[in-house]
């Protein structure tokens, strides 16, 4: 069973600034990762997938890095549409989320 | 376009089953996955499984296995998921997500409520 442990839970930006957001997997996924955007009441949205590849429609503010364990989610210059809560997700041995982060205004 | 429509809310009691689904629309249905998902107030996302719309092979998860079927209708390109053996912790949002191969989840319905209350 793969764990997912995102950091920190709740990241305090001001719009325009920079946030990153850390993933890390109990074990090695390889590049088996996606990031999905949460907004209230809606249903998640796919960012990346491949760890660092963005889906369709996704801003270029929005990238991610890593393989193995570690995996970062960075938004260059946070707008106001991301305040949101942001899960990574494995995909290399089965499917299993993290926790969270949220980011909000600061 | 690409599109999920989920089946209603629904309240149900303890020990009941609730049965839910998802029609595709805007895409070949027998090209992909679909799976489901639930959460929790407060909670990440956690999956119960995935079916192959083609043939109707499942995988569940560990937590679910037993308790949850999931079947999928090609002449209607609409899938099922039903949960039994109901309890107030099985409340949550469940949502069908399009998978990608055994990849990501590319596209979500918008969510089912559910709610387990006597």
């Amino acid at each position: 069973e793969i764990l997912m442990t995102q950091s920190p839970a709740t990241l305090s930006v001001s719009p325009g600034e920079g946030a990153t957001l850390s993933c890390r997997a109990s074990q090695n996924i390889n590049s088996n990762l996606a990031w999905y955007q949460q907004k209230p009441g809606q249903a998640p949205r796919l960012l990346i997938y491949g760890a660092s590849t963005r889906a369709t429609g996704i801003p270029a503010r929005f990238s991610g890095s890593g393989s193995g364990t570690e995996f970062t989610l960075t938004i260059s210059s946070v707008q106001s549409e991301d305040f949101a809560i942001y899960y990574c997700q494995q995909y290399n041995n089965y499917w299993r989320f993290g926790q969270g982060t949220k980011v909000e205004i600061k | 376009q690409v599109q999920l429509v989920q089946s209603g809310a629904e309240l149900k009691k303890p020990g009941a089953s609730v049965r839910i689904s998802c029609e595709a629309s805007g895409y070949t249905f027998t090209r992909y996955y679909m799976h489901w998902v639930r959460q929790t107030p407060g909670q990440g996302p956690e999956w119960m499984g995935m079916i192959n719309p083609v043939g109707g092979t499942a995988y569940y998860a560990q937590d679910f296995q037993g308790r949850v079927t999931m079947t999928s209708d090609t002449s209607t390109s609409t899938v099922h998921m039903e949960l039994s053996s109901l309890t107030s912790e099985d409340t949550a949002v469940y949502y069908c997500a399009r998978g990608v191969d055994w990849l990501y989840m590319d596209v979500w319905g918008e969510g089912t409520m559910v709610t387990v209350s006597s």
